[in-house]
């Protein structure tokens, strides 16, 4: 297996501040790094892709402005969320893609991050 | 643009017993990966299996496998002698051959009764 690591796993904010999260992958490297927002007892939202060393790729709908991605290195990826409000109050994942044997890819999923906007 | 569909909110077994929950998906792909993943009440995301489009053979891991049908775009997931450890809810996730994100069905909340 492969893992990966997401700091913190619970924040807590003022609305109006920002709020970073961090998505390490611990024993591989990763090209691209996913995004996702889940509500309780729902599926998982892709917000955006994002690519080492490049501009992050943003779903419709998702405000790239407010949901900053930064894929520095390759083992590491961070979501801001700028400006939080309330609304913005979810369950934050995010996943590593592991590529080994050519072709073969599967993708790795932190543990998330519980953000509560007050 | 491909879809996945779990049609069972919700899915209830005795310890012991086997459960199978469904999975469709619609694709005009040939080449294309399937995966089952689970999210305990923990909420981390954990892979179950996976089954590669172009191969014939179910996937299967210990107490878990699969029920691939590809003309009928099927991929249901077949838990046997379940423990109370499956409770969770079930993601069948679909991903293109060539890459790029997963698919996420809506999910299926497994409860599994002692």
């Amino acid at each position: 297996g492969a893992v990966v690591s997401q700091h913190p796993s619970r924040v807590i904010c003022k609305s109006g501040t920002s709020v970073k999260i961090e998505c390490r992958s611990l024993d591989f490297q990763a090209t691209t790094m996913f995004w996702y927002r889940q509500f309780p007892k729902q599926s998982l939202m892709l917000m955006a892709t994002s690519n080492e060393g490049s501009k992050a790729t943003y779903e419709q709908g998702v405000e790239k402005d407010k949901f900053l991605i930064n894929h520095a290195s390759l083992t590491l990826s961070t979501l801001t969320v700028t400006s939080a409000h309330p609304e913005d109050s979810s369950f934050y994942i995010c996943s590593a893609r592991k590529v080994s044997g050519g072709l073969q890819e599967t993708q790795y999923f932190g543990p998330g991050t519980r953000l509560l906007v007050l | 643009a491909q879809t996945v569909t779990q049609s069972q909110p919700e899915m209830s077994v005795q310890e012991a017993e086997t459960v199978t929950l469904s999975c469709t998906y619609d694709t005009s792909e040939s080449d294309y990966y399937l995966f089952w993943y689970k999210q305990p009440p923990s909420r981390q995301m954990i892979l179950v299996i996976r089954q590669e489009a172009y191969k014939q053979q179910n996937a299967t891991e210990n107490r878990f496998s699969v029920n691939f049908q590809k003309a009928a775009k099927s991929f249901s997931l077949k838990i046997s002698d379940s423990q109370l450890g499956d409770a969770a809810m079930y993601f069948c996730a679909y991903r293109s051959g060539q890459g790029g994100k997963l698919i996420f069905g809506q999910g299926t909340e497994l409860s599994v009764k002692p």
